[in-house]
This record gives structure tokens, sequence and C-alpha cells, in this order.
């Protein structure tokens, strides 16, 4: 079975820093798709980022960005320019290259403070 | 386009009774997944509807049930609640040929006591 770890429970950055959010994962599928999804105080999941593992160049939207070490099993997420409204928790997730029944697998999370 | 909604928003049960929550998909999706949040933690997969049929389950017991509406809504049963499943519950739905990208709804938050 497919597993995400995050390994950091919590992280704090300065406003307008930069933070790096980090993401492991196991599968013995050579193709899949790999998220960042963000979890507000209003509990609304929201994707932030989606990279395909078949793809070698590392996603971006505009002040976030991944670094996709598909060796590595590795899936780090590197928010810019961090803003208060960044607060929120982080989860990892992975999903089967399936045109359907994909189903999200999640890790535990990363809770992101934005300290003024 | 109309985003995914879920009612209630929250909901108090008894162990030993059982809940319906709902959820409407997004304009034009017609796959729903439903997954359970325990505070503090990542969401679980309980099972994925598509075309009305149940598309693939996750490691929950019979008690939890879905239907899946023709205007491709949603219903998650629970049957015989138990301290445990006390949860946030979220609905996602997505295109079928795009099961990858999944849009969730705000949640609802049970409380079992």
């Amino acid at each position: 079975a497919q597993t995400v770890t995050q390994s950091q429970p919590e992280m704090s950055v300065q406003e307008a820093e930069t933070v790096t959010l980090s993401c492991t994962y196991d599968t013995s599928e050579s193709d899949y798709y790999l998220f960042w999804y963000k979890q507000p105080p209003s509990r609304q999941m929201i994707l932030v980022i989606r990279q395909e593992a078949y793809k070698q160049q590392n996603a971006t939207e505009n002040r976030f960005s991944v670094n996709f070490q598909k060796a590595a099993k590795s899936f780090s997420l590197k928010i810019s320019d961090s803003q208060l409204g960044d607060a929120a928790m982080y989860f990892c997730a992975y999903s089967e290259q399936e045109t359907s029944g994909s189903r999200l697998t999640f890790g535990e999370g990363t809770q992101l403070t934005v300290n003024p | 386009e109309t985003g995914v909604t879920q009612s209630p928003t929250h909901l108090i049960k008894t162990r030993g009774q059982q809940v319906t929550l709902r959820c409407s998909s997004q304009s034009g999706h017609n796959t729903v997944s439903w997954y359970q949040q325990a505070l503090g933690q990542g969401p679980q997969f309980i099972f994925q509807y598509y075309r009305e049929e149940e598309n693939g389950r996750g490691n929950f017991p019979p008690r939890f049930s879905g239907l899946q509406f023709p205007n491709y809504s949603s219903e998650l049963n629970v049957n015989a609640l138990e301290l445990d499943d006390s949860a946030l519950y979220l609905c996602a739905s997505s295109l079928a040929n795009r099961g990858y990208e999944q849009y969730f709804g705000p949640g609802t938050r049970l409380t079992v006591t």
C-alpha cells in the first residue's frame, strides 16, 4: 500500500521569508500524481499544486514550487515571500494515475504558522 | 460554476444512532469521493461513487455506506455510530476521466457522544 509521510508536525516562518515543507512517499508504481493541499481553519481543502510523476520539470504556481525527487521519493513544497494568509495545515497527498477510481492518500499534515 | 457543498455543517449524535451526510458535486462532475478526517490527522479515503455505483473502497467497515443519485449528489450513511466515528467528513467531486483532480467541500463535523 502507498504511504505518505510528513515528518514536520509544525513549521513557522516570518512574513516575506521562504519556508520548505517536507514529504516522502512510498509506492511501487512508476506513474502517479503528487499534491500539496492547504486546509485553513475554515476546513476547506484547497489544492495548492500538483506534480505528475512522468514530468521531470518541477511544478510551480506563483509563490509555490515543489522539489520532486522521484528516485528518492521526496516531494517538498517551497513557499516564497510568505504571507499571513498562507498560515494553515498543509497536506501532502498521492494518487495513482488512474482515470477513474482515483483515491488520495494523505500524509499527517504540517501546521504552518506565519509570524508578522 | 457551483462548488462542492455539504450539509449539515455540524452534527451531534449519540453512540448507536445512525447518521446521513449529504454532498452536492461541483457542476459537471460525475464522481464523488468521501474522506474521514479525525482530529489532528490527514483525511482517510472511505469510498468513491461513479454512475451510482461504488467504485473503490478504503479500509472502513460495512456500516459505512453510500449512495449517488442521478444528479451526481451523494449521501454517506453511518450505522451504529461509535465514539471513534467523531471526525470531519469531507466530500470531493471530480470528472471520471480526471479523477486525480478532486475538489473538496467544506466538510461536516460529526461528534458522537
